[in-house]
């Protein structure tokens, strides 16, 4: 069984200021993680994702993740936000025993920008 | 088209109604997927497509809930009598195929979003 937890159900940041959205899951496999944006009234889009290769992953927008098995996590970041960062962030998880049900999504962080 | 197409994007309907969202994927994608997102919570997997194999329907919550594809094309979901608690927006995903689904690799629609009154 695998599943995954999104520490915040809200971030809030300045313009400018980094930006860390956590995300600690569970896999009795070896997993590969994602991370997905939604922007108001869109679809999701993939963000980055691990897939057993280097641990620190970089993604699209200038946000990167660092995969740690040790904490069970895969926090992103990225080192100043913009405004146009302003979305829903759902982290998920895929283990190799997975069927087609074997992406299992967190319930989101909505990451708030302040001017 | 260029990306996943979903319809309609907004949806009231009155409790014990039928109602049925239409998905087309992008073109040459073999897998298709339903999801639900009820207000504040993470995607709830509905029922998969991959190609002419029989769909998955395992996450489909109930018998008044049911999904059709047509080949590698068009799908609709189906709401049968339903209810308040179908209240939510219905995304639809597409894949090359089922490996780039495991691997991440979902393209989305925009969504339905679904009001039962």
């Amino acid at each position: 069984a695998q599943s995954v937890t999104q520490l915040d159900s809200h971030v809030s940041v300045s313009e400018g200021t980094p930006v860390l959205l956590r995300c600690n899951y569970s896999s009795s496999y070896s997993p590969s993680l994602f991370w997905y944006v939604q922007h108001p009234n869109k679809g999701l889009q993939l963000l980055l994702k691990y897939t057993s290769a280097a641990t620190l992953v970089k993604g699209i927008n200038g946000f990167e993740a660092e995969f740690k098995k040790s904490e069970t996590s895969f926090h992103l970041t990225k080192p100043s936000a913009h405004m146009s960062d302003a979305a829903e962030y759902f982290c998920v998880v895929s283990d190799s025993g997975g069927g087609a049900d074997g992406l299992t999504f967190g319930k989101g962080t909505h990451l708030i920008i302040q001017p | 088209g260029a990306g996943v197409s979903q319809s309609p994007s907004n949806k009231v309907t009155e409790k014990g109604k039928d109602v049925e969202l239409r998905c087309d994927p992008i073109s040459g994608h073999t897998a298709l997927y339903w999801y639900r997102q009820r207000l504040g919570q993470g995607l709830e997997f509905l029922i998969y497509f991959q190609g002419n194999s029989a769909p998955d329907k395992s996450g489909l919550p109930s018998d008044r809930f049911s999904a059709e594809r047509t080949g590698e094309s068009v799908s609709t979901l189906t709401i049968q009598r339903t209810q308040q608690e179908d209240s939510a927006v219905y995304l639809c995903a597409s894949s090359l195929d089922s490996l780039a689904g495991l691997s991440g690799e979902l393209f989305f629609g925009e969504g339905s979003r679904l009001t039962v009154l």
